[in-house]
C-alpha cells in the first residue's frame, strides 16, 4: 500500500531530450509538492499544488513544468534537457490546514523519489 | 527571502555517544519540522514543534524549538547504528524550508 508513489525510480536520459515523471499519492491529501534534491543533499522546493491550483512556483527555468489532472497526481515533465537537471526529484503530500487528521496537517509524505542522470 | 541554516553538515560519532544538529532561521517560525533520510531513501516525518520554547521527546531523540521560533534542535543520546542518516529540519514562516541537513555516520 504504497502511500505516495513515483514513476520511474531511475531515469538516464540525453542532453536535450523532453521526460516526464509521474506521481501519485492514494492518501487523500490534496496538496503535492515536486522538490528537486542535489549531489549536496539540498532539498528545494519547485513546485506545489492545491487542489490542482499551482500556489508555489519557485525560481525554476521554464523548461519545467508540473500538471496535475486530479488531486492524486502531480506529474513534472521537463524540455530540453541539461546536465545540471541531474538530480533526486521527489514528489510529497500533504493535506490542508482546516482539514481533520491524527497527525499535523502539514506533515509532508514523500515519494520514493526519481534519480535522473542527464548525459 | 526566509533562510533555513543547519549545523553541522557532517557528524561522525562512535556508536554510544550523542548527537546534536542544530537549526536557525532568519525570520520567526509559525512551526518547525524535522525529517530524517536514510541513505538512499527519502524524507520521512519525524516530528512537528510548534510553541515558543516547546521540547518533544521520542525515545532517545529530544527535539527543541527556541523561545524565540527561531531556532530548533535534535539531539540524540547514545546513538546507534540505526540512527545513521540525514537529519532535516524545515522551518514555516509562509512556506516549508528546508534546512541544508546533517548527515549522520555511526561507528559501531
Amino acid at each position: 500500500d504504497t502511500a505516495v508513489s513515483q514513476t520511474p525510480k531511475y531515469l538516464v536520459t540525453q542532453m536535450g531530450n523532453d521526460k516526464s515523471i509521474k506521481c501519485e499519492q492514494n492518501l487523500g491529501h490534496d496538496t503535492m509538492y515536486w522538490y528537486k534534491q542535489d549531489s549536496k543533499k539540498f532539498l528545494k522546493i519547485m513546485f506545489s499544488y492545491n487542489n490542482k491550483e499551482l500556489i508555489i512556483n519557485e525560481t525554476v527555468p521554464n523548461r519545467f513544468s508540473p500538471k496535475s489532472p486530479d488531486k492524486a497526481h502531480l506529474n513534472l515533465h521537463i524540455n530540453s534537457l541539461e546536465l545540471g537537471d541531474s538530480a533526486v526529484y521527489f514528489c510529497a503530500s500533504s493535506r490542508s490546514a482546516g482539514t481533520s487528521g491524527p497527525r499535523p496537517h502539514n506533515e509532508q509524505f514523500f515519494g520514493p523519489g526519481t534519480r535522473l542522470t542527464v548525459l | 527571502g526566509q533562510q533555513v541554516m543547519q549545523i553541522p553538515q557532517y557528524q561522525h560519532v562512535q556508536e554510544g555517544e550523542d548527537f546534536t544538529t542544530y537549526c536557525n532561521s532568519s525570520t520567526t517560525l509559525s512551526n518547525i519540522q524535522w525529517y530524517k533520510q536514510r541513505p538512499g531513501g527519502h524524507p520521512v516525518f519525524l516530528i512537528q514543534l510548534v510553541k515558543s520554547g516547546e521540547v518533544k521527546k521520542q525515545k532517545r531523540l529530544t527535539f527543541q524549538f527556541g523561545e524565540a521560533k527561531k531556532n530548533s534542535s535534535l539531539h540524540i543520546t547514545a546513538t546507534q547504528t540505526t540512527d545513521v542518516g540525514t537529519y532535516f529540519c524545515a522551518g514555516r514562516g509562509g512556506k516549508l524550508i528546508f534546512g541544508q541537513g546533517t548527515e549522520l555516520s555511526v561507528k559501531p
